[in-house]
């Protein structure tokens, strides 16, 4: 079985900080995708990137980058610059090939103060 | 282009009532549906996918049922609701080729 793990529960830094989240996963297979998805206090879920286990080059996405490392199964996101819109709850999840359902973690809230 | 439709956005219902939540996909064909529930301070919890019309798979031992009535309607039902049953429902679906999940706006559901 797969497992992703934010150990972050809750995140607070000072408006145009830069700040990490962790995402850390679990799973036997070789073939995987890897995501991030952002929930902002509307609720809805935001779909931000997709990565397939064969890539391992870091994005970069505006102020948005993501550091993909299989050798420590891990896939943190990277905001830079943060601005209080960037406020929601990130969710790191996985899925495998066969198998269309994701796996998310607990989420990282995050709060930008301005 | 693809859309997704949830209702109600919020509900409060007593303990032992029948509850009916209803999700439609437009602008695509066949595609998976899913049902999770998030929560209070907790993460998303896949309740229901179906891959094809009447193909209803649970992931977890629960008070609630789903079906798929039509290739793009997915809806998550329950005979009496439990207190425990109250949680921000989210549905979802994707294509194939382990595409991105697309997110409803959720329903709110408060059991009293």
């Amino acid at each position: 079985a797969q497992k992703v793990t934010q150990a972050q529960t809750e995140i607070s830094v000072v408006e145009k900080e830069d700040v990490t989240l962790d995402c850390v996963y679990e799973t036997r297979d070789t073939t995987y995708y890897l995501f991030w998805y952002k929930q902002p206090p509307s609720g809805e879920l935001v779909f931000l990137i997709r990565r397939n286990s064969f890539d391992e080059q870091n994005e970069i996405s505006g102020r948005y980058s993501w550091n993909f490392q299989k050798s420590t199964s891990s896939f943190n996101f990277t905001i830079t610059a943060s601005q209080v819109v960037d406020s929601a709850v990130y969710f790191c999840a996985l899925s495998l090939t066969y198998d269309e359902k994701l796996t998310f973690g607990t989420g990282t809230r995050l709060t930008i103060i301005p | 282009s693809q859309t997704i439709h949830q209702w109600p956005a919020t509900l409060v219902q007593p303990v032992g009532s029948p509850l009916s939540l209803e999700c439609t996909v437009e602008g695509t064909s066949n595609p998976n549906l899913y049902w999770y529930r998030q929560a209070a301070g907790r993460g998303l919890q896949l309740l229901f996918y179906s891959v094809g019309i009447g193909q209803i798979s649970s992931e977890v031992p629960q008070n609630l049922s789903a079906s798929r009535p039509q290739d793009r309607q997915f809806i998550l039902s329950s005979k009496k609701l439990l207190l425990s049953d109250s949680g921000f429902y989210l549905c979802a679906w994707n294509g194939q080729g382990n595409s991105p999940l697309h997110f409803g706006n959720g329903t709110r559901l408060t059991v009293t």
